[in-house]
């Protein structure tokens, strides 16, 4: 089975901080993703990467940086974290498999506080 | 843009019973439709997945359809059990990303 690390599951941070969320998957996808989910908006999009050191931006890419230095790899990067950021923070990488069927693995989520 | 919207937001049945949840989306042009299970504070586990070709896949005591010309699936959940409770998402995919809809939170009384 793929398996799609979350390094931290509980995370407490300050306004002004930066902080770092990391994502490691072991079955050599080739697409990682970053949501995050709030209650009422659902998932969103953040970042999202089809190959090392290659990244695009989702639907809510500000106040967000993103890295992908190896292909197992994604991090996301909370250049000065603010209260607005506090949200569970999902990481999801896939295999396109066909004519681009993405089929995604969720990581278990970090649940971030600003405060 | 496409648009995912799952129908009713919250739903709480009693053990043994069947049912539905829904899915409508609007635009038909999609490679596939997945349907995922989210526990309170964790992450989705997929349930199942429909091929763009496909109508329907069973896994267990569950079946999703999917009738694109209608915009629209189901997950159907056969003899429903407290541990089936949880929130349930439809996603779509029709390029690089998948679009959620916001969800159905399931409770399953005992």
């Amino acid at each position: 089975d793929v398996k799609v690390t979350q390094s931290s599951r509980y995370l407490v941070k300050r306004t002004g901080e930066k902080v770092f969320l990391e994502c490691v998957q072991d079955m050599d996808h080739e697409n990682m993703f970053w949501y995050r989910q709030d209650p009422g908006l659902g998932l969103r999009l953040i970042y999202f990467s089809y190959d090392v050191k290659m990244k695009e931006k989702g639907d809510i890419p500000e106040g967000y940086s993103v890295s992908r230095e190896k292909k197992e790899r994604f991090s996301l990067i909370l250049e000065s974290a603010s209260t607005n950021q506090t949200s569970m923070y999902l990481c999801a990488s896939s295999l396109v498999a066909g004519s681009g069927a993405n089929v995604l693995t969720f990581g278990a989520g970090s649940r971030l506080t600003v405060l | 843009k496409q648009e995912v919207t799952q129908i009713p937001a919250a739903l709480s049945v009693p053990e043994g019973e069947n049912l539905v949840l829904n899915c409508s989306f609007t635009d038909s042009a999609i490679y596939n439709l997945q349907w995922f299970r989210q526990d309170p504070g964790k992450g989705l586990t997929s349930l199942l997945l429909i091929q763009s070709s496909q109508r329907e896949q069973t896994s267990g005591r569950l079946n999703a359809s999917l009738d694109k010309s209608s915009g629209r699936s189901t997950l159907y959940i056969a003899a429903s059990q407290p541990g089936d409770s949880a929130t349930y998402l439809c996603a779509l995919s029709s390029s690089y990303k998948l679009i959620f809809g916001s969800g159905t939170r399931l409770l399953v009384r005992p």
